[in-house]
């Protein structure tokens, strides 16, 4: 049962491209969440999605980054017209059941590295 | 504002002794925390959990103590290993806060 799946490990992008970072749950997780992590600080959340919905986004800047986890496919973070300080790990987890989920059960993948140049 | 944060940023211990971790929090109306453990290049990891009814819980090498009176957490490795070098991080999960992490670094 393979774990959480992210891709690209590390991403490299210039100023005003795009990034797309994404995100592949563990077999029967529907519950996907996005945290950021910048050098030398904690997690932060952004968002959380189930199949087809955003749950919570209050964690997500409000220009320039979306997210999405379509019925088929990975979940996807997207950040439009990146700058410097976007440059972090991102890191998505997945569980089963967010409702009633424990964190012993939300997975971490190991997350994407984004570098903006 | 309201904070999770950890006291030392790193932490060297030598093998087999035992290591402590703290991390004091702000919102006294958590209820729910976890200790994480992030390896270099990889995510976190959970190592065990607390509710605010208790003050004390066991795992496998691991303990973690809750001061609710002075808003404190702390988490104990026994007879820490080389594997055992990592950052630690505890977050407040009902507002899915994380603390910046403490790195221990286990000497042979």
């Amino acid at each position: 049962n393979a774990g959480v799946m992210q891709n690209p490990r590390h991403l490299v992008r210039r100023r005003g491209q795009e990034a797309r970072l994404r995100c592949s749950p563990m077999k029967g997780h529907s519950h996907v969440y996005w945290y950021r992590q910048l050098p030398e600080e904690g997690l932060k959340f952004m968002v959380y999605l189930q199949k087809e919905n955003i749950i919570d986004e209050s964690g997500m800047p409000k220009e320039r980054f979306s997210a999405e986890f379509p019925k088929e496919g990975p979940s996807i973070l997207r950040i439009q017209q990146v700058v410097r300080g976007d440059s972090a790990a991102y890191f998505c987890a997945s569980s089963p059941d967010s409702a009633s989920t424990p964190p012993d059960t939300q997975y971490f993948g190991p997350g994407t590295r984004l570098t903006v140049l | 504002g309201e904070s999770v944060g950890l006291h030392l940023p790193t932490l060297s211990v030598q093998e087999g002794d035992n290591s402590i971790i703290n991390c004091a929090y702000s919102n006294s109306a958590s209820d729910y925390f976890i200790w994480y453990k992030q390896e270099s290049g990889k995510g976190p990891q959970f190592i065990i959990d607390i509710r605010s009814n208790m003050d004390k819980r066991q795992g496998q090498r691991v303990t973690v103590l809750l001061n609710k009176t002075v808003k404190h957490l702390s988490l104990q490795i026994a007879a820490t290993q080389p594997g055992d070098s990592a950052v630690y991080f505890c977050a407040e999960w009902d507002r899915l806060a994380f603390g910046k992490g403490n790195q221990v670094v286990v000497i042979p």
